[in-house]
């Protein structure tokens, strides 16, 4: 098993220019999330979703757009990147047990974004 | 609203001397706590949470509610314990989501 997957790894943007950064899980998880990670600052959560289907704002929602596509994949779009939005991004899922979240999270190895 | 502190960026010790990485929390209710470990060019990953009251790898961690703390203790530190460390809570009512402190970077000298 894969487990988390994301893509790219890399990614360099000029201000104004868009992209999707594209996750998915195949450990059937039912919750997905989606952080950036900025020193100093620890782990942010921007988005998440915590079912098929569903999709909340976290801490820093602003400049960003999820998709739940399906159980697998919950992917983050930056519409007009910013400088502000350079910073590395998570991706992580988590289960459940006897229908209770079971707040272990699995991460994805991160993207780093840097926009110019 | 729930609030992770973690005041130390970077604690550096020698091998073999005892570590203790420091969490507070702020939160009204009862909260469950965790540590997550990231390892150079590993994954985050969970450390151990307080429900389990497990040692993992040699950490245990106790959670003080009339301190409001989550301090993370190892008696003897090992070069490979070197990592980010990141404390992170979830609230007991509603969607459970993770919010996380801002890491401490553990850094075991020989």
């Amino acid at each position: 098993n894969a487990g988390v997957t994301q893509t790219p790894k890399f990614q360099v943007l000029k201000t104004g220019q868009s992209m999707t950064l594209q996750c998915a899980q195949d450990m059937n998880h039912n919750s997905m999330y989606w952080y950036r990670q900025d020193p100093g600052m620890g782990l942010r959560l921007i988005y998440y979703s915590a079912s098929e289907g569903t999709t909340d704002k976290g801490e820093v929602p602003n400049g960003y757009n999820v998709s739940r596509l399906n159980k697998r994949e919950f992917s983050l779009r930056l519409e007009s990147a910013a400088p502000s939005q350079t910073s590395v991004y998570f991706c992580a899922s988590s289960g459940q047990f006897r229908g209770l979240n079971t707040g272990e999270l699995f991460f994805g190895e991160g993207s780093r974004l840097t926009v110019l | 609203a729930q609030r992770v502190t973690q005041p130390e960026k970077l604690l550096s010790v020698f091998k073999g001397a005892p570590v203790e990485l420091k969490c507070n929390y702020s939160y009204s209710g009862s909260p469950e706590l965790f540590w997550y470990v990231q390892y150079s060019r590993q994954r985050l990953q969970l450390l151990l949470r307080h429900i389990s009251r497990e040692s993992i790898k040699g950490f245990t961690a106790d959670l003080n509610k009339g301190e409001t703390s989550f301090h993370l203790k190892k008696p003897f530190a090992q070069e490979e314990d070197s990592a980010m460390y990141y404390c992170a809570l979830r609230r007991n009512t509603g969607f459970q989501k993770l919010v996380f402190g801002t890491g401490t970077r553990l850094l075991v000298s020989p």
